[in-house]
């Protein structure tokens, strides 16, 4: 088990840019949750996956942002025009919940986005 | 609505010293669950803990322990004897316990120091 992966790191583009950010999970997790954080706050919840299917998005989850996660294994979150407010970092998360069940949310180390 | 508050944004004690973080919650779900994640300077959030509603049982695991006290909403985190490596942020969350998924909500976090 090699742990929930995310790609880049670090990513620094300039203001009205498109960006893609991936995300590969446990294997095997079913769910699979994206979180913003900004210096000094929490992890704010963006949308999450059960297998392919999109359930939730939240507020904060402008047009520019699409999310997808075509097989059920790794997803991208792809913002478009950037804006310096975009600049955070986006964590990814993932869990292996059964109907009855549901477990932790296991983090990956995150995509810091610097928008200039 | 959920809300979790972590009041002491930072706090910085001597190592071996005993330490801990307070967690006050809001939620209307009669299930639903706490946790606590920790956020070394690396970023990558932790799983530390999560406690069921229904358990106010409290919990220790070496140094750690965890005292969940529904009559006060709260669910505070000790570190005894304390080591420079439990520096970090440490943030306490709540997700509810149905409804088929975990929107979990992050307080704002407390920093912690630990000074050799």
């Amino acid at each position: 088990d090699t742990g929930v992966s995310q790609n880049p790191r670090h990513k620094i583009t300039k203001r009205g840019q498109n960006v893609t950010f991936r995300c590969d999970p446990i294997s095997e997790h079913n769910r699979l949750y994206w979180y913003r954080q900004t210096l000094g706050q929490g992890p704010e919840f963006l949308t999450y996956f059960q297998n392919e299917a999109q359930l939730e998005k939240s507020r904060l989850l402008s047009d520019r942002f699409s999310a997808e996660r075509p097989k059920g294994s790794f997803s991208t979150l792809e913002i478009q025009r950037t804006e310096q407010g975009d600049s955070a970092m986006y964590l990814c998360a993932s869990s292996l919940d059964r109907t009855a069940v549901l477990n932790e949310q296991y983090f990956g180390p995150g995509t810091r986005l610097t928008v200039t | 609505a959920q809300k979790v508050t972590q009041a002491q944004t930072e706090i910085s004690v001597v190592e071996k010293e005993d330490v801990t973080l307070d967690c006050v919650y809001e939620t209307r779900d009669t299930t639903y669950y706490l946790f606590w994640y920790k956020q070394p300077p690396s970023g990558e959030l932790v799983f530390l803990i999560r406690r069921n509603s229904f358990d106010e049982q409290n919990e220790i695991s070496g140094r750690y322990s965890w005292n969940f006290q529904k009559s006060t909403s709260s669910f505070n985190f000790t570190i005894t004897a304390s080591q420079v490596v439990d520096s970090a942020v440490y943030f306490c969350a709540l997700s509810r316990g149905s409804g088929g998924y975990q929107k979990v909500t992050f307080g704002t976090g407390t920093k912690l120091q630990v000074i050799p």
